[in-house]
């Protein structure tokens, strides 16, 4: 059973529009999220997270919204650059008691920003 | 700064050999984790440490092995190679278990053939 899901494989947008990218969950003992960047050949990096007591997380061109009643979270990107290329992974991990450290990850949004 | 270091980048095993992905952090992380990433499925957990001397299971164990004798290292070991253990396997590290912002090390793209 995937935990996380990310449904859409890729989303392609241009240069300067926005690019949202989608996360949902179901386990409600996820209390920490994040996004991580991927290119090809090389390693996941971490891009942004939230903790589940905010409902919103900026850094710079990256947001990272969280609705804790759907179980979702969305990254959005503005303005998208191509170098913003990648696969994005979204992450889940249960604090409190229950906190292991476990990392569980989405399938992957493959982003293409168009010139 | 080194950060996560894995090694081979490559490799190609015969069904039925054993092998060991290295993998180093300079970081005097406590958490460390392998994943393996298939197509269609991201990153999946294979097994994790929060400490030396302690590992745990993952998502999908089966046919991997891990130990955790110091901070630094934390070797994988496929006990006998299966073709559907080819994938990309990456390890992580991290500061502590409650500081999730994981790095990750390039990768060893394995094929059992």
């Amino acid at each position: 059973d995937q935990q996380v899901k990310q449904n859409s494989p890729s989303l392609s947008v241009q240069e300067g529009r926005i690019s949202i990218l989608n996360c949902d969950y179901t386990n409600s003992m996820f209390d920490y999220f994040l996004w991580y960047k991927k290119y090809p050949a090389e390693g996941p990096t971490f891009l942004i997270s939230i903790s589940s007591i905010k409902d919103k997380n900026e850094d710079g061109r990256f947001t990272v919204f969280l609705n804790k009643s759907a179980k979702h979270l969305s990254l959005h990107i503005v303005p998208s650059q191509p170098g913003d290329s990648a696969v994005y992974f979204c992450a889940a991990s249960a604090g409190g008691s229950s906190n292991t450290g476990k990392l569980i990850f989405g399938q992957g949004t493959t982003l293409q920003v168009k010139p | 700064n080194a950060g996560v270091t894995q090694t081979p980048k490559f490799q190609v095993l015969k069904t039925g050999q054993s092998m060991t992905l290295q993998c180093a952090q300079d970081m005097n992380h406590e958490y460390m984790s392998w994943y393996r990433q298939d197509p269609g499925m991201g990153l999946r957990l294979i097994h994790y440490s929060v400490g030396a001397g302690i590992t745990d299971q993952g998502e999908v164990p089966n046919g991997y092995n891990v130990s955790r004798s110091t901070t630094e290292d934390f070797p994988l070991r496929l006990l006998s190679a299966a073709p559907s253990q080819t994938s990309v396997y990456f390890c992580a590290s991290s500061y502590s278990i409650w500081r999730t912002e994981a790095f990750f090390g390039q990768g060893t793209r394995l094929t059992v053939v």
